[in-house]
């Protein structure tokens, strides 16, 4: 198993700024996502971290505005630019043994972010 | 056609029942099937995974039936402590771990 720290736990942030998210797990793990949950809706998959590289963004999703680093096999970012409401969103970070397809994948607790 | 879709919820029974839920899904080259349990604002967990002869976990028993592209979870028994959403997971493609997630369906066990 994994044990993932996310933070900030929930924030509250004006239209037009930017949030950075934190995720750290406290092993290495080849394969680290980011999700979205909107209110009353299942997750959504924002993008693939890739470690060393540029992150692969599912369709809908872009760089300009969900800028991700993942400097390392632990430590992942997610940002969330030019906020308007329509993001605010419950934004999970997830993590998963790449070596095979059908392993587990273990979730931080979540960011809760509200734009006002 | 969305990827992932489950019975739309809620369903509401009394402790001692049995509960089936089912999904199914549209993209045929995916290869790993899964149900998550996800608990009033937390983060979700995994129940079990579906294996293709079946499989089961106690109370809980995960079927998957390719041809058809259809996965169900059953839940005997039902425990006041089983009120969750329960979220049918499937993989994006045949080579990748990246998971998509059906809207899934919630479950309220009463006394």
């Amino acid at each position: 198993s994994a044990v993932i720290s996310q933070k900030p736990s929930r924030d509250i942030c004006q239209r037009g700024t930017s949030l950075t998210i934190q995720c750290q797990v406290d092993s290495q793990v080849t394969m680290m996502f980011w999700y979205r949950q909107q209110p009353g809706q299942s997750l959504t998959l924002i993008a693939t971290a890739n470690q060393g590289s540029e992150a692969t963004y599912e369709s809908g999703f872009v760089i300009d505005k969900f800028p991700i680093s993942r400097p390392n096999l632990t430590f992942s970012t997610l940002t969330v630019s030019n906020m308007s409401p329509e993001d605010s969103s419950i934004y999970l970070c997830s993590v998963q043994d790449g070596r095979r397809s059908n392993t587990e994948a273990f979730f931080g607790q979540g960011t809760r972010l509200t734009v006002v | 056609r969305k990827e992932v879709e489950q019975d739309p919820g809620p369903f509401n029974v009394p402790e001692g029942a049995t509960v089936a839920f089912n999904c199914t899904y549209s993209n045929s080259a995916s290869q790993s099937f899964f149900w998550y349990r996800q608990d009033c604002r937390k983060e979700p967990k995994l129940l079990m995974s579906v294996y293709s002869s079946g499989n089961e976990d106690g109370r809980f028993t995960a079927q998957l039936n390719r041809a058809s592209q259809y996965i169900s979870l059953l839940i005997r028994d039902s425990k006041l402590s089983d009120s969750a959403t329960y979220l049918c997971v499937v993989n994006k493609d045949q080579a990748g771990t990246a998971l998509i997630f059906g809207k899934g369906t919630t479950l309220s066990v009463s006394s």
